[in-house]
């Protein structure tokens, strides 16, 4: 079964740590995406990456970081935890539009990981 | 830029019915149209994916139809089930963008 594994269900940091999440996909796909959800504002956009060593800014990357060293890894850094970045981080990769576009085909989701910053 | 609404927020009805879950977006110049579920503390699983040039996908009890010119998606649901109770979200995806719409909770009674 095909599938994009999120490293940690639930996390707890203090404000200033650096935080890593780390996403994993089986299915040889080139986009991956890292989104955050929060109650009232949907999901959005954090960074997407559409090969390796690629990245592109998504809604809002402001505090965050992310790599791709390997076409199956895509790992979001958080460089100093802050309060506001409490939330659930999705992390999901689809294959690329025809022609190569970084919007999706069929997109698989992580479980996601539920950030907590004290 | 891409807005995505959907209408209702929340939905409530008793196992049996036939529902309809609505979804608009502001630009037409989408290369597709997804469904997915998500349920509570739980990542997003894809349900259907209507290519731009199709009028509806069909899984099971489940349509999803589009209509590009009037900038609308709407998600059919028949014979709720009591297991159908979940978040349903949409998004429209450009060609380097995917815009989410902010879903429907829906709760089936028994």
């Amino acid at each position: 079964d095909v599938k994009v594994t999120q490293s940690s269900r639930y996390l707890v940091k203090r404000t200033g740590e650096k935080v890593f999440l780390e996403c994993v996909q089986d299915m040889d796909h080139e986009n991956m995406f890292w989104y955050r959800q929060d109650p009232g504002l949907g999901l959005r956009l954090i960074y997407f990456s559409y090969d390796v060593k690629m990245k592109e800014k998504g809604d809002i990357p402001e505090g965050y970081s992310v790599s791709r060293e390997k076409k199956e890894r895509f790992s979001l850094i958080l460089e100093s935890a802050s309060t506001n970045q409490t939330s659930m981080y999705l992390c999901a990769s689809s294959l690329p539009l025809l022609g190569g576009g970084a919007g999706a085909n069929v997109l698989t989701f992580g479980a996601g990981s539920r950030l907590t910053v004290l | 830029k891409q807005e995505v609404t959907q209408i209702p927020a929340a939905l409530s009805v008793p196992e049996g019915e036939n529902l309809v879950l609505n979804c608009s977006f502001t630009d037409s110049a989408i290369y597709n149209l997804q469904w997915f579920r998500q349920d509570p503390g739980k990542g997003l699983t894809s349900l259907l994916l209507i290519q731009s040039s199709q009028r509806e996908q069909t899984s099971g009890r489940l349509n999803a139809s589009l209509d590009k010119s009037s900038g609308r998606s709407t998600l059919y649901i028949a014979a709720s089930q009591p297991g159908d109770s979940a978040t349903y979200l949409c998004a429209a995806s450009g060609y380097s963008t995917l815009t989410f719409g902010k879903g429907t909770m829906l709760l089936v009674s028994p």
